[in-house]
């Protein structure tokens, strides 16, 4: 089963502009990581938060962390045709040895 | 630093036939998963090594799906017999979590398998 859901499950936007992402999950966590996945291709790590976290920033990328609403969200600012990918959400649990459980991903498509 | 191999990056079988998958994971990493991405979906754990003991194997399909880490280094996933629903990427991943690190994955890019 997957622990985290990411809405929307797609989005298209032109060059330039934000593009934002959410991941819900059901269960306590240690960690959130945000993951980028280009076709055909394995998975990058992005970032990861803690659960003691609420917001970290890398870049152009901007991650929440909400413990009571058991949601995070992931913020591309100026967006690139580069950046179109399949991005996914995945919960850390350290108690069974760093297991993460992956979202089914948003697919972005940035125009240019 | 050399990242995760895998191989081989593609395979076609056919139903009832067996195949295996290999990973090498980045040196010095305890930790090793095996994912299961069906095409438009999340990849789904289906193993987790920790050194080459079993951490978790609750989601692997123990009737026909088995894999092993001897010596704590490399993997080897095996399908026998496979079935259409197998079809799909084997993702291999890495972790030096429980070193003094944070515990991010480093993935191989994938065994595409298609059963036919």
């Amino acid at each position: 089963s997957q622990q985290g859901e990411e809405d929307p499950q797609a989005l298209s936007i032109q060059e330039g502009e934000n593009a934002t992402m959410n991941c819900s999950y059901k269960t306590s966590i240690n960690n959130l990581q945000w993951y980028r996945q280009n076709s055909g291709r394995g998975l990058v790590h992005l970032i990861l938060i803690r659960s003691n976290e609420r917001e970290k920033h890398s870049g152009r990328l901007r991650v929440t962390l909400d413990t009571s609403k058991k949601s995070s969200s992931l913020l591309i600012t100026a967006s690139r045709a580069a950046d179109t990918a399949s991005y996914f959400c995945a919960t850390g649990n350290n108690n069974a040895g760093n297991m993460l459980t992956f979202g089914g991903g948003t697919r972005l498509m940035v125009k240019p | 630093e050399a990242g995760v191999a895998q191989s081989p990056r593609y395979k076609i079988i056919e139903k009832r036939q067996s195949v295996a998958f290999w990973c090498n994971p980045i040196s010095g990493h305890a930790t090793l998963y095996w994912y299961q991405q069906i095409l438009g979906q999340g990849p789904k754990l289906l193993i987790q090594f920790q050194n080459n003991g079993v951490v978790d194997d609750s989601q692997l399909p123990k009737d026909r799906f088995s894999a092993e880490r001897l010596k704590g280094v490399d993997s080897t996933l095996k399908i026998q017999p496979a079935k259409l629903e197998d079809s799909a990427v084997y993702l291999c991943a890495s972790s030096n979590w429980g070193q003094g690190n944070t515990g991010e994955l480093f993935f191989g890019e994938g065994s595409r398998l298609t059963v036919l």
